[in-house]
């Protein structure tokens, strides 16, 4: 069982086009972050967010933390081709140390030029 | 600054084989975490260590698997013997606080 399901799973769009990436869980998180993998490399942390409700804004990105803390979402606003990767939330907790991470099964974005 | 090192990146190995890959944390962080990451399972968490203390290795999948931190600044992740199903990529992260820095990964290939 996947503690953290990822939507979509892939995602094909345009360059300028908008696009959510959701995150969700029956869990509780003590923080949830948001990486971004490139192929080849390691994930790459973007941001991490901590109170239920957060939103935080990285450029065109766009991370909002819901209130419960169970859930995440992902927003980009005009897309560009150096957004293609793998993203993927990351869960601390909720069972053993914060400082564990649970990973989702990540969103495959590719966008075209 | 040097991010986490990694070494090998790549390894092919046949059925049997010992395996051991490399990790150099970022100096100062004093958590260590090792990951799989496969297609079917995604990125999967197999054992952290604080101040070279194993923390938790629930998710270490078995007895042939086995991590040490002998020190600070260095760690290994060994497979003996190795089966075509340990094929992954194996990725190490260090983390000062709750954030993580991944090397770039150790790309296993068992035959």
């Amino acid at each position: 069982t996947q503690l953290l399901e990822q939507s979509p799973q892939f995602l094909s769009i345009q360059e300028g086009e908008n696009l959510t990436v959701y995150c969700n869980s029956s869990s509780v998180f003590s923080s949830l972050q948001w990486y971004r993998q490139e192929p080849g490399e390691g994930p790459v942390l973007l941001v991490t967010v901590v109170t239920g409700g957060e939103v935080k804004k990285l450029k065109r990105l766009t991370f909002q933390f819901g209130d419960a803390r169970k859930d995440s979402s992902l927003h980009i606003t005009a897309a560009q081709t150096g957004d293609t990767g793998l993203y993927l939330c990351a869960g601390a907790g909720p069972s053993g140390s914060a400082r564990q991470l649970t990973f989702g099964s990540g969103t495959q974005l590719t966008v075209l030029p | 600054d040097a991010g986490v090192i990694q070494s090998p990146r790549h390894e092919v190995t046949e059925m049997g084989q010992e395996v051991t890959l490399r990790c150099k944390p970022i100096s100062g962080h004093d958590y260590l975490f090792w990951y799989r990451q496969t297609m079917m399972r995604g990125l999967e968490l197999l054992i952290y260590f604080n101040n070279n203390v194993p923390i938790d290795d629930s998710g270490m999948p078995e007895d042939r698997f086995s991590a040490k931190m002998p020190n600070a600044s260095f760690s290994t992740l060994k497979i003996q013997p190795s089966e075509p199903r340990d094929s992954a990529v194996y990725f190490c992260a260090s983390s000062p606080n709750y954030e993580q820095y991944f090397g770039p990964g150790t790309r296993l290939t068992v035959t």
